[in-house]
């Protein structure tokens, strides 16, 4: 059974600063790793999308990494920003995806 | 493009009580997914339809909770009767499969529904 794992739980930066998230999980023989970001309140806002067959993706401030072998991923956000802060989770499946229980981010002014 | 519309967005009812929330997935995409998330977890796959077909729903309380997709596009989530551990948002996802060795599966997600049973 896949375990999805996201350290740290929460997060508190102050604007400017470059951080990283980490996603691990128990079954290398994934498919797709895919990063959200989710408001409060809110549904899921689809981030990043790394297939099985990539080892990363970027897009603008944020660059996400895939390691099957040490089954980890990293999502690194770049110079954050306060409208950075939100709940971030990694979920891997090709279809039925396994989700993590998210970091909480909080940027600061 | 339109995204994944979801309704109500809020609902709060008694327990034993029945509740049905609505999903549109957006145009075109044969697979919909409904996911449960309590609280401070994940979201967990309830049930997933490809068209207008059941592919999982292996973790659906199916004594309690049914789904259907009629016609392949919206679809419907029931409770009946609610059990206090059924608060949590609904979210109702869609993605379209491409095919060929670079096949993507990214997800869409609607804005869910927050249900409260007290």
């Amino acid at each position: 059974k896949q375990e999805v794992t996201q350290i740290p739980a929460a997060l508190s930066v102050p604007e400017g600063e470059n951080l990283v998230l980490n996603c691990s999980f128990t079954d290398s023989a994934i498919y797709n790793l895919q990063w959200f970001r989710q408001d409060p309140g809110k549904g899921l806002t689809s981030l990043l999308l790394i297939q099985s067959s990539q080892r990363e993706q970027t897009s603008g401030r944020l660059n996400a990494s895939l390691d099957k072998s040490s089954g980890r991923s990293t999502l690194y956000i770049a110079a954050s920003q306060p409208g950075d802060s939100a709940t971030y989770l990694c979920a891997l499946g090709f279809q039925k995806l396994v989700f993590g229980t998210g970091t909480r981010l909080l940027v600061s002014p | 493009e339109a995204g994944v519309a979801q309704s109500p967005r809020y609902k709060i009812i008694e327990k034993r009580q029945s509740v049905a929330f609505w999903c549109n997935p957006i145009s075109g995409h044969a697979t919909l997914y409904w996911y449960q998330q309590i609280l401070g977890q994940g979201p967990k796959l309830l049930i997933q339809f490809q068209n207008n077909g059941v592919v999982d729903d292996s973790q659906l309380p199916k004594d309690r909770f049914s789904a259907e997709r009629l016609k392949g596009v919206d679809s419907t989530l029931k409770i009946q009767p609610a059990k206090l551990e059924d608060s949590a948002v609904y979210l109702c996802a869609s993605n379209y499969q491409s095919v060929g060795p670079d096949r993507s599966y990214e997800q869409y997600f609607g804005p869910g529904t927050r249900l409260t049973v007290t």
